[in-house]
């Protein structure tokens, strides 16, 4: 059983362009989460998807936007990227819905705006 | 006010030293209490996991929540090197797998 990936590992942008990252959830875990971690800071949520519905969402603008594939895979987007989008973007995984759960965080991508 | 607070540290201490970490809250509506370690350049890990009021021990870890003050606490017991990490409390109001509300993170390092 594979854990959460991410894709890139890292990467470097320009204030104004587009991002897309990308996350494999942990096999047969049906939720994914993102969360953007500032440097020195903890994770803030910035959106859940549950069977590719989103499923809530943080106080982020709408040009960040997300994806979840029929095999639960997930995107998320940043249009016209701010220098302070610059962080750590972590994709969790759940198993399903439910109180007991946890999520399980991949090893996160690295976005760096100039 | 931050829902969640967390001292940030850093805090140092001794290989076999009893480890104390904290974190407040403001909401009273988080039922579902967390502690997280994470690793330079890595993605949180879960470490304990706790529902409502109460002590859990696993292992060296042991964690506690007092819903009446809002403040949860994680101490390690016999601290090793290999605790080197940031401790990140997190909290719910809905469950684990639910929207989790994270706290800035301690840095620990434990020296030999």
């Amino acid at each position: 059983e594979t854990g959460v990936t991410q894709s890139p590992t890292h990467l470097i942008k320009t204030r104004g362009q587009q991002v897309t990252l990308r996350c494999s959830s942990q096999s047969g875990h049906n939720t994914v989460s993102w969360y953007q971690q500032a440097l020195g800071q903890g994770p803030q949520f910035i959106f859940q998807y549950y069977r590719e519905e989103e499923n809530g969402r943080g106080n982020f603008p709408p040009r960040f936007s997300g994806l979840q594939f029929p095999n639960y895979s997930s995107e998320l987007n940043v249009n016209a990227l701010e220098l302070d989008d610059s962080a750590l973007y972590l994709c969790a995984s759940s198993l399903d819905r439910g109180v007991g759960d946890t999520q399980y965080f991949g090893p996160g991508t690295r976005l760096t705006v100039l | 006010q931050k829902e969640v607070e967390q001292d940030p540290g850093p805090l140092s201490v001794p290989e076999g030293a009893i480890v104390s970490l904290n974190c407040t809250y403001s909401n009273s509506a988080f039922q579902y209490f967390m502690w997280y370690r994470q690793y330079s350049r890595k993605g949180p890990e879960l470490l304990m996991y706790t529902y409502s009021s109460g002590n859990k021990e696993d292992g060296r870890f042991t964690a506690q929540v007092d819903k009446s003050s809002k403040y949860i606490s994680l101490f390690i017991r016999d601290s090793q090197p290999s605790d080197s990490a940031t401790y990140l409390c997190a909290m719910s109001a809905q469950g684990g797998s639910e929207k989790l509300v994270f706290g800035k993170g301690t840095k620990l390092t434990v020296n030999p």
